[in-house]
């Protein structure tokens, strides 16, 4: 069964400073993998996709994340957080043949300090 | 361009009452799918459908029905309303049957008393 662990619940970071959050991921084939963003009262928004290539891949916002399969990592970084980038992080796992049945994991809320 | 479209935004219900969760997409999507989201447990896949007249069970279907009469709507419907399904309420969509970018509507927050 695929699954997808986010270990940081909880993140805060000041604003200007770099940002990584993590995301760990078990599935039985090549994953697509997914980062999603949610803003309070918000529906979830895709920041970026890795399906297959390169295994750094760039998002919206500014946002990349990079695939590593030797550690089962799809982390996403940000050099510089804006405070606007204050909001809820998932990312998923999915299965090409599968439409939409993506696991995601339980999200890490982002804080952002002036 | 509307994108996905959910009524109502709130909703309380006492338990043992039923309604209809709506949800409407104006991108001619093959896909559409309902979620709950539940504190500390992200999001969890209740029904998906992979066209007009064809829908499957999720990770959590039981208590809840779905039926896609049209490619437009997927509407979620609860018989008889229990605590439990006190959650957020999302209903997603996508272009095609394989696994793509998924656009998510504005959620309803339900309320089971």
């Amino acid at each position: 069964a695929q699954s997808v662990t986010q270990p940081d619940i909880h993140i805060t970071v000041s604003e200007g400073a770099s940002l990584e959050l993590r995301c760990n991921y078990s599935y039985g084939a090549t994953p697509y993998l997914f980062w999603y963003v949610q803003s309070p009262g918000q529906g979830l928004q895709l920041l970026l996709k890795y399906f297959s290539g390169d295994t750094l891949v760039q998002g919206i916002k500014g946002f990349e994340a990079e695939f590593k399969r030797s550690q089962s990592s799809f982390n996403l970084r940000k050099p510089s957080v804006h405070w606007s980038d204050a909001a809820e992080y998932f990312c998923a796992v999915g299965a090409r043949t599968n439409a939409g049945k993506s696991t995601f994991g339980d999200g890490t809320t982002l804080t952002v300090k002036p | 361009n509307a994108g996905v479209t959910q009524t109502p935004k709130f909703q309380v219900l006492k338990t043992g009452q039923s309604m209809t969760l709506q949800c409407a997409q104006d991108m001619n999507h093959e896909y559409m799918s309902w979620y709950r989201q539940d504190p500390g447990m992200g999001l969890r896949l209740i029904h998906y459908s992979v066209g007009a007249g064809i829908t499957d069970q999720g990770e959590v279907p039981n208590g809840y029905n779905v039926s896609r009469s049209t490619t437009e709507d997927f509407p979620l419907r609860l018989l008889s309303a229990a605590p439990s399904q006190t959650s957020v309420y999302f209903c997603a969509s996508s272009y095609s049957t394989t696994n793509e970018k998924l656009f998510f509507g504005s959620g309803t927050q339900l309320s089971v008393l």
